[in-house]
């Protein structure tokens, strides 16, 4: 069962637009979501994060929305680079037994994103 | 500060045959993953490492799967005998407790004919 998805397998945006990725998930005990970015050959790189107990995160381009009701989050990057042309993946996470840290992560199937100058 | 290494980077077996990867986490990291990640899909946990106990196994093969991390420090995964579905990338992630960010390695991508 494919509890995150994304449905989107990719992406193509011009080089200063906006770049709109979207995730979904069906586990209602997630509570914590992250965004990870993936180059060829290399290994996923942590990019931002956001609790279940806020609606919007922001660093620097980058902006991840989370809608509870709808099991929805979206990662905007605006504006886009040509650098950031990379796979995508969204993953999530639940309080661990006993409360005090986080589970583990599942992840999203990626999507991949080209920004063309 | 180094990053998470691992080894080899890539491999081609025979199906049946037995294959090893190594993992060294970044130092001082205390939690250590191994992913498998099929073309076409986000990474999949296979074992979670807290220093040299296992935390979580759960979907991890266990007939033909084995891991270790020995002195709580680095790790190796082992597959034997192996599949044609045992294709993939096997990721390697540290962090320094349970629960906190997760620095990943370059992964092996493992061809099995």
């Amino acid at each position: 069962d494919q509890q995150v998805k994304q449905n989107s397998p990719s992406l193509s945006v011009q080089e200063g637009r906006i770049s709109i990725l979207n995730c979904d998930y069906t586990n209602s005990m997630f509570d914590y979501f992250l965004w990870y970015k993936k180059y060829p050959a290399e290994g996923p790189t942590f990019l931002i994060s956001i609790s279940s107990i806020k609606d919007k995160n922001e660093d620097g381009r980058f902006t991840v929305f989370l809608n509870k009701s709808a099991k929805h989050l979206s990662l905007h990057i605006v504006p886009s680079q040509p650098g950031d042309s990379a796979v995508y993946f969204c993953a999530a996470s639940a309080i661990a037994a006993g409360g005090t840290s986080y589970g583990k992560l599942t992840f999203g199937q990626g999507t991949i994103l080209t920004v063309h100058p | 500060e180094a990053g998470v290494a691992q080894s080899p980077r890539y491999k081609i077996i025979e199906k049946r045959q037995s294959v090893a990867f190594w993992c060294n986490p970044i130092s001082g990291h205390a939690t250590l993953y191994w992913y498998q990640q099929i073309l076409g899909q986000g990474p999949k946990l296979l074992i979670q490492f807290q220093n040299n106990g296992v935390v979580d196994d759960s979907q991890l093969p266990k007939d033909r799967f084995s891991a270790e991390r020995l002195k709580g420090v680095d790790s190796t995964l082992k597959i034997q005998p192996a599949k044609l579905e045992d294709s993939a990338v096997y990721l390697c992630a540290s962090s320094s407790g349970q629960g906190l960010e997760q620095y990943f390695g370059p992964g092996t991508r493992l061809t099995v004919t």
